[in-house]
């Protein structure tokens, strides 16, 4: 399997642009979580689906972002629109879910390193 | 609020020596503890994980330790290696994973 595909790896757009994120999720995994990761916070959970449900996006810092997954195989991350304090690098991870099992490891894409001018 | 915090954002140390990473957590419904490390350009890789029902796992160099009652998690590397230089992000779970902020981890040869 290639792991967890995240496109671009890297982006750079200016403030007020919209801005997408892309991520397949290893095949057969149900789970699928998108993180931001920066210095002063660490890898923050943003949003969560099981089965293409979103479950749990509090962690959505604001109304400009959205996502969505509209199969199995993909979902996306969108700003809009953006501005410079949302420049990090934005992780997608996915996972098994063995019924009520949330034990299994996640599986973590490469990222996407967004700087926003 | 950070629910799981590493206190030291790097560590460095002499190969073959100990290297020891530190966690701690606010949440005691937290019931499983794992350990990521992460190379530059790359996403975390699964690295160690242990149950609240126990308070010792190891995996060859690798031997994370549980302390419930001070919330307190840690990672021990022996001897450590070059290649280990990384950062080390460790997670807490409920329900959903819960991050540290990372401990850069230099491992001097």
């Amino acid at each position: 399997d290639a792991g967890v595909i995240q496109s671009p790896r890297h982006e750079v757009t200016e403030m007020g642009q919209e801005v997408t994120l892309r991520c397949k999720p290893i095949s057969g995994h149900n789970s699928l979580f998108w993180y931001r990761q920066t210095m002063m916070r660490g890898l923050e959970l943003l949003i969560y689906f099981n089965n293409n449900v979103p479950i749990d996006d509090s962690g959505m810092p604001e109304d400009r972002f959205s996502a969505k997954m509209p199969n199995a195989s993909f979902s996306t991350l969108k700003i809009q629109p953006s501005e410079p304090r949302d420049s990090a690098v934005y992780f997608c991870a996915s996972r098994s879910d063995a019924g009520l099992a949330v034990q299994e490891t996640q599986y973590f894409g490469p990222g996407t390193r967004l700087l926003v001018l | 609020d950070q629910q799981v915090k590493q206190n030291s954002p790097s560590l460095s140390v002499q190969e073959g020596r100990i290297s020891i990473l530190n966690c701690d957590y606010t949440n005691s419904m937290f019931d499983y503890f794992l350990w990521y490390k992460k190379y530059p350009a790359e996403g975390p890789t699964f690295l160690i994980s242990i149950s609240s029902i126990k308070d010792k796992n190891e995996d060859g160099r690798f031997t994370v330790f549980l302390n419930k009652s001070a919330k307190h998690l840690s990672l021990h590397i022996v001897p450590s290696q070059p290649g280990d230089s990384a950062v080390y992000f460790c997670a807490a779970s409920v329900y959903q994973f819960y991050f540290g902020t990372g401990t850069s981890l230099t491992v001097i040869p």
